[in-house]
């Protein structure tokens, strides 16, 4: 069975600085998808990045990039120059092809961007 | 533009009710998931459908019940049995390969009993 923990409940960070929020992973399959998502207060799930089992490059959208070491079994998520709309809660999930594709989502971190 | 519309926002229900939330997509996705989200916390599977006229029980799905007559639509309905139905409900979908390209979300439904 998958499963996600992030240890972070919250977090804080100072606008215009970058801040790394922790996901490790736990997978007996060789080929898997993580992901994070960001939820507004809003409510709606919004994808940010994704990195495949196999990449061996660390992948990188705008402001966020995923800093994968796979031996680790990590996946956190950087994001960089912090803006105030970037208060939200955080969740990494990660599916694999043996499961199909069903999501396993870790329990979140929320991010309070400081002014 | 394509996208999956969950009804209602907000839906108040007294104790002892059944009540069905409405999840429409028009991405012609074949998937498509329900997710239970309670405060401060990550999501949970309740049903999934990989293709009309079959689901599949998530992890939590006592007390709730699922059909997908058609191809756009994935109902959920909490029934009475669900003893703590208060919570965040969104639905998913996915046209296959979400190991790459993940899940698309509606915006949700917030539940509470009264």
């Amino acid at each position: 069975a998958q499963k996600i923990t992030q240890t972070q409940p919250g977090m804080f960070v100072q606008e215009k600085e970058a801040v790394t929020l922790d996901c490790t992973y736990d997978t007996s399959d060789q080929s898997y998808g993580l992901f994070w998502y960001k939820q507004p207060s809003s409510g709606e799930m919004i994808f940010l990045i994704y990195q495949g089992s196999y990449d061996e490059q660390n992948a990188t959208e705008g402001r966020y990039s995923l800093n994968f070491q796979k031996a680790r079994k990590s996946a956190n998520l950087v994001i960089s120059a912090s803006q105030l709309g970037d208060s939200a809660m955080y969740f990494c999930a990660m599916t694999d092809f043996a499961e199909g594709q069903n999501f396993v989502f870790g329990p979140g971190t929320r991010l309070s961007v400081l002014p | 533009d394509g996208g999956i519309t969950q009804s209602p926002k907000y839906l108040f229900r007294k104790e002892g009710q059944n009540v069905t939330l409405s999840c429409e997509q028009n991405l012609n996705h074949d998937a498509m998931y329900w997710y239970r989200q309670d405060p401060g916390q990550g999501l949970r599977l309740i049903y999934y459908s990989q293709i009309v006229n079959d689901f599949q029980k998530g992890d939590i799905a006592e007390g709730y019940s699922v059909s997908r007559e058609k191809k756009e639509s994935f109902p959920l309905t909490v029934t009475s049995a669900q003893k703590n139905p208060t919570a965040f409900y969104l639905c998913a979908s996915t046209a296959g390969g979400a190991e790459h390209y993940g899940y698309t979300f509606g915006s949700g439904t917030r539940l509470t009993v009264v």
